[in-house]
């Protein structure tokens, strides 16, 4: 069974471009979580969808992200205008949000790097 | 909200020891409690987990302890193998809760 799919799985980029990370979730999962993962801050939840619809955005930083979820096998983390500060390894999970508790899935990450 | 405070940050052993990893966890309402294990290039995986219910749970030569009272939960490997060698990280979640909220980590080496 294929996991969770992200692309790009390195990504470099100049402060102010435009970046947009991918994440294909497990088939069937109705589920997905965008995290970023910094050795000052550790495994932080930006957002996740439910349903393709966005429960909880608490964690995105600031207006320069976005999250969609257009349909249930596919998501987007874009930031605009990106920033050095950026610089992170983001992961995509999901879940089935069945029986609880609901086991997440993460998929490899992408290493964004933003010069 | 919750918080989780995992330690130590960094455990070096060699090959046959033991490892322990201790979390702690701020919300008393929090009852689920899984363990996730990071390999280099990889993104976690879900290794072990435990419900307030019970005390301890055991997979082989992992498992994990919880202390309601003292609100911390642990995990614990023994005879551990260089493959074993990753980054550690516990979290905990309540019924019917979907976000997870993750301790810093813990990179364990094992040493042959």
């Amino acid at each position: 069974d294929a996991g969770v799919i992200q692309s790009p799985r390195h990504e470099v980029t100049e402060m102010g471009q435009e970046v947009t990370l991918r994440c294909k979730p497990i088939s069937g999962h109705n589920s997905l979580f965008w995290y970023r993962q910094t050795m000052m801050r550790g495994l932080e939840l930006l957002i996740y969808f439910n349903n393709n619809v966005p429960i909880d955005d608490s964690g995105m930083p600031e207006d320069r992200f976005s999250a969609k979820m257009p349909n249930a096998s596919f998501s987007t983390l874009k930031i605009q205008p990106s920033e050095p500060r950026d610089s992170a390894v983001y992961f995509c999970a999901s879940s089935l949000a069945g029986a609880w508790p609901y086991e997440q899935y993460f998929g490899p990450g992408t290493r964004l790097t933003v010069t | 909200g919750e918080n989780v405070e995992q330690h130590p940050s960094t455990l070096s052993v060699q090959e046959g020891d033991s490892a322990v990893i201790k979390c702690t966890y701020s919300d008393s309402a929090s009852n689920y409690f899984p363990w996730y294990k990071q390999e280099l290039g990889k993104g976690p995986q879900l290794i072990i987990d435990i419900r307030s219910n019970v005390g301890e749970k055991k997979d082989q030569r992992i498992a994990v302890t919880l202390n309601k009272t003292a609100k911390h939960f642990s995990l614990h490997i023994t005879e551990t193998q260089p493959e074993d060698s990753a980054v550690y990280f516990c979290a905990a979640s309540q019924t019917g809760f979907q976000k997870l909220v993750f301790g810093t980590g813990t990179r364990l080496l094992v040493s042959p």
